[in-house]
């Protein structure tokens, strides 16, 4: 079964540092890739996806994600978090080929020091 | 165009209880897919909806059962609540629930099992 590890539970930056969020995935194949953003008390918004293609996916809110299938990885970079960036991040997957059925990671909380 | 509405947005229940909640998903979306999300489990599908089937299930008891309309609402419903029942219900719409079909989320039913 597919799955998705975002080791990091919980990572704090500094406003206007850069941010990476990391995500790995076991599946035997590429697998469709997605990173959503839950704030407090909201439901999820996805900010970007992968399916094929350039490896570098751009997103909404000045996020980008690098699909690199060598290293199994999808991690979230941002160049200069803004305060309003404090969420959680979930990494998910969906089977190629099924139906839309997301396996999420366990989620990262991002809090952003002033 | 409006988001994923749930209703209602709060619930509080106590054990042996069942409840149902409900979805309006975006308009001219077909599938509706439910996920349960906990601090000890994360984010967890329990099943999919197109065109009032369902089409894809997760792994929970049969406690918890759902419908579509053929307006495409749709209610999950779970009877004899426990306490572990406590959660985040979300749930999302797509076009037609395909793997590259972009999800949208709604902001969420928050259950309380005393």
């Amino acid at each position: 079964a597919q799955s998705v590890t975002q080791p990091d539970i919980h990572i704090t930056v500094s406003e206007g540092a850069s941010l990476e969020l990391r995500c790995n995935y076991s599946y035997g194949a590429t697998p469709y890739l997605f990173w959503y953003v839950q704030s407090p008390g909201q439901g999820l918004q996805l900010l970007l996806k992968y399916f094929s293609g350039d490896t570098l996916v751009q997103g909404i809110k000045g996020f980008e994600a690098e699909f690199k299938r060598s290293q199994s990885s999808f991690n979230l970079r941002k160049p200069s978090v803004h305060w309003s960036d404090a969420a959680e991040y979930f990494c998910a997957v969906v089977i190629t080929g099924t139906a839309s059925k997301l396996t999420f990671g366990t989620g990262t909380r991002l809090q952003v020091m002033l | 165009k409006a988001g994923v509405t749930q209703t209602p947005r709060y619930l509080i229940k106590t054990r042996g209880q069942q409840v149902t909640l409900s979805c309006s998903p975006i308009s001219g979306h077909r599938s509706v897919s439910w996920y349960q999300q906990t601090p000890g489990q994360g984010l967890q599908f329990l099943f999919e909806y197109f065109s009032e089937t369902q089409r894809n299930k997760g792994n929970f008891p049969g406690r918890f059962s759902g419908r579509q309309f053929s307006n495409s609402r749709s209610e999950m419903n779970v009877s004899t609540l426990e306490l572990g029942d406590s959660a985040l219900y979300l749930c999302a719409s797509s076009l037609d629930g395909t793997s590259t079909d972009t999800q949208y989320f709604g902001p969420g039913t928050r259950l309380t099992v005393l």
